[in-house]
């Protein structure tokens, strides 16, 4: 079946400029989670979805981002006002229902994005 | 907080050789542990995971990795390396308890030599 799916793959922007970046998460999967991947900070969470629960925003580096998830289904992460250290891959992942730590989770390609 | 040790971010064997990567998690109470496999240009593939069930972990592709409490460690092993296991690997933790999101090592660039 088909896999998380990340749109844009590629996005280059201008500092200052707000960007948004989306996720289709695997047909059925309740849990979506939001990390990124940079040079200077490895990979790190940022944000995470389970349900109709209220988000875990413990990741999210300042109040610039911000992310929804509209259904139940697909994931918006906004960046607003962006840095150059906003460059990075973000990477989106879901996994099964059941909510257990051990649900394996499911990685998108990643949306790489550059701010000039 | 919960976090994990990727021990060498570059490791080289040659083809047919062992593959060793190596992660320690530092908790007290064993967490959850995870090995991904990144490969260029692609999104993580999970490889194994521990679960508390086996110490001895068996994955994808001919990976295993054991869990050792008193060493706190949860190294990934293949017996025999191919060129196409040349990738990045990454140990990650999950804490028992409520957290679901995955607390990443930095990583260990895998190159396979002919």
């Amino acid at each position: 079946g088909a896999g998380v799916s990340q749109s844009p793959s590629n996005k280059v922007t201008e500092k200052g400029k707000d960007v948004e970046l989306r996720c289709d998460p695997i047909s059925g999967h309740t849990a979506l989670y939001w990390y990124r991947q940079s040079l200077g900070q490895g990979l790190e969470f940022l944000i995470y979805f389970q349900g109709n629960s209220a988000p875990d925003k413990s990741g999210l580096p300042s109040d610039r981002f911000s992310a929804e998830r509209t259904g139940g289904s697909v994931s918006t992460l906004t960046i607003q006002r962006t840095q150059q250290e906003d460059s990075a891959v973000y990477l989106c992942a879901s996994s099964p229902p059941g909510g257990a730590p051990t649900d394996t989770q499911y990685f998108g390609p990643g949306t790489r994005l550059t701010v000039l | 907080a919960q976090s994990v040790t990727q021990l060498g971010s570059h490791v080289s064997v040659s083809e047919g050789a062992l593959v060793l990567l190596r992660c320690n998690y530092s908790s007290s109470v064993p967490p959850y542990l995870f090995w991904y496999v990144q490969y260029p240009n692609q999104g993580l593939q999970l490889l194994l995971k521990y679960t508390s069930a086996a110490t001895l972990v068996k994955g994808i592709n001919g990976f295993e990795a054991e869990f050792k409490k008193s060493e706190t460690s949860f190294h990934l092993t293949k017996p025999s390396a191919h060129m196409s296991d040349a990738a990045e690997y990454f140990c990650a933790v999950i804490p028992s308890g409520s957290a679901r999101q995955l607390t990443f090592g930095s990583g260990t660039q895998l190159t396979v030599l002919p």
